[in-house]
């Protein structure tokens, strides 16, 4: 079975700072990732996702994330926080085949907070 | 193009009531996939439907139910309310539903039982 686990359920860094928000995934099978933002009172909007190909993978507002198959990570870094970064963040896992359509395995988020 | 729409936005119901939301996806996606977001648990999956078909569900009790209209329109309905249903109700649709595909989610509707 699936699971991902967030290290860190609040993240508080200053603005200008790196951004590092943690992301352990457990599959057996090749996963698709994604990271998944989330504003106050706001459904969710996908930062990126990893699908096999490049294993480092640039999204949406300068996110980019890594994925390191030996150490079953896909963490999230921005070089350079700003203040309207400050969020609920969400690392997702879902498999290839039948039966895993729709459905993603979320992690339990990270809220993130930009000091200014 | 429209996003996803999700109604009620806010909801208030009893215990031992039923309730019915509503989901319209954008405009050209097949599936929509329902999620139940509570601080405790997080984002679970509950269901999803492709051209009216529901094609996978998650771990809920069966009082969790949903249907697709031909238009694509969801509704969800959840059957003799409990305390614990108290939750964000998130609506997710997406083209045609493959496991790497981008979902879309709307605001959500926001769920409590009294």
């Amino acid at each position: 079975a699936q699971s991902v686990t967030q290290l860190g359920s609040h993240v508080s860094v200053s603005e200008g700072a790196l951004v590092l928000l943690r992301c352990n995934y457990s599959s057996s099978v090749p996963p698709y990732l994604f990271w998944y933002v989330q504003y106050p009172n706001q459904g969710l909007q996908l930062l990126l996702k990893y699908t096999s190909a490049a294993t480092l993978v640039k999204g949406i507002n300068g996110f980019e994330a890594e994925f390191k198959k030996s150490e079953t990570s896909f963490h999230l870094t921005k070089p350079s926080a700003h203040m309207s970064d400050a969020a609920e963040y969400f690392c997702a896992v879902s498999v290839k085949g039948r039966g895993s359509q729709g459905n993603l395995i979320f992690g339990k988020g990270t809220k993130l907070s930009v000091k200014p | 193009k429209a996003g996803v729409t999700q109604t009620p936005r806010y909801l208030i119901k009893t215990r031992g009531q039923q309730v019915t939301l509503s989901c319209s996806p954008i405009s050209g996606h097949r599936s929509v996939s329902w999620y139940q977001q509570t601080p405790g648990q997080g984002l679970q999956f509950l269901f999803e439907y492709f051209s009216e078909t529901q094609r996978n569900k998650g771990n809920f009790p069966g009082r969790f139910s949903g249907r697709q209209f031909s238009n694509s329109r969801s509704e969800m309905n959840v059957s003799t309310l409990e305390l614990g249903d108290s939750a964000l109700y998130l609506c997710a649709s997406s083209l045609g539903g493959t496991t790497n595909e981008k979902l879309f989610f709307g605001s959500g509707t926001q769920l409590s039982v009294l």
